[in-house]
């Protein structure tokens, strides 16, 4: 089982609609939940992090966790083609003080 | 602000030549790391510093080494290159182990 887990995608969504982007990680205990966005070419940037279990809003993006279920989302309401990037979920694993990411998940916005 | 600056930005090397990459921030984190990043693999961790005068391998250290020369600078080294460590490697840093990672524009490095 790899440590952070996403759906490859690819995921399309019309514009203005919401996008809906998961992961999970295996260390019950993780603490530290990241999220992400790598346009083609680039480096990652960091736009979300959350820390306590529920939603937390920035903007049109909300990350959403549940450490119970060991599973963290990233909704981006209101699309727009900007937004086609690839996206990375980030985990600090309690147990190894280490960073892991997920493979990310490919966000395409058809206008 | 400049953040992580990474050089080169692209280099072609030859089978068994040796490089080095530089990496240097200067948001007075405590941490840096090198990644490298291949289609379908993600971010792999090669080596980090958790702080000035510490280094510790990651997820993929082979044929790798690195240095870090003080608090802004951590540099990664390929002592003799080969074809599969042709990838793109990105330098990070954050304030402590546990804080979001700030990364560099990359390398983007060619091994025939």
């Amino acid at each position: 089982q790899k440590e952070v887990e996403q759906n490859s995608g690819p995921l399309s969504v019309p514009e203005g609609a919401i996008a809906s982007l998961n992961c999970t990680y295996s260390d019950r205990v993780s603490q530290s939940f990241f999220w992400y966005r790598q346009y083609s070419g680039k480096s990652p940037e960091l736009i979300m992090s959350i820390y306590s279990n529920g939603d937390k809003e920035d903007g049109r993006f909300t990350a959403q966790l549940n450490k119970a279920s060991q599973y963290v989302s990233l909704l981006i309401r209101d699309s727009q083609p900007s937004d086609s990037a690839t996206y990375l979920c980030a985990v600090n694993m309690q147990r190894s003080n280490q960073f892991y990411f997920g493979t990310g998940t490919s966000l395409t916005v058809i206008p | 602000n400049a953040g992580v600056t990474q050089t080169p930005k692209f280099q072609v090397l030859k089978t068994g030549q040796s490089m080095t990459l530089q990496c240097a921030q200067d948001m007075n984190h405590n941490s840096m790391y090198w990644y490298r990043q291949d289609p379908g693999m993600g971010l792999r961790l090669i080596y980090y510093s958790a702080s000035e005068g510490t280094t510790d391998k990651g997820e993929v250290p082979n044929g790798y080494n690195v240095s870090r020369l003080n608090k802004r600078e951590f540099s990664l080294r390929l002592e003799s290159a080969a074809p599969s460590q042709t990838s793109v490697y990105f330098c990070a840093s954050s304030e402590t182990r546990s804080q979001p990672q700030h990364f560099g524009d990359g390398t983007r490095l060619s091994i025939l």
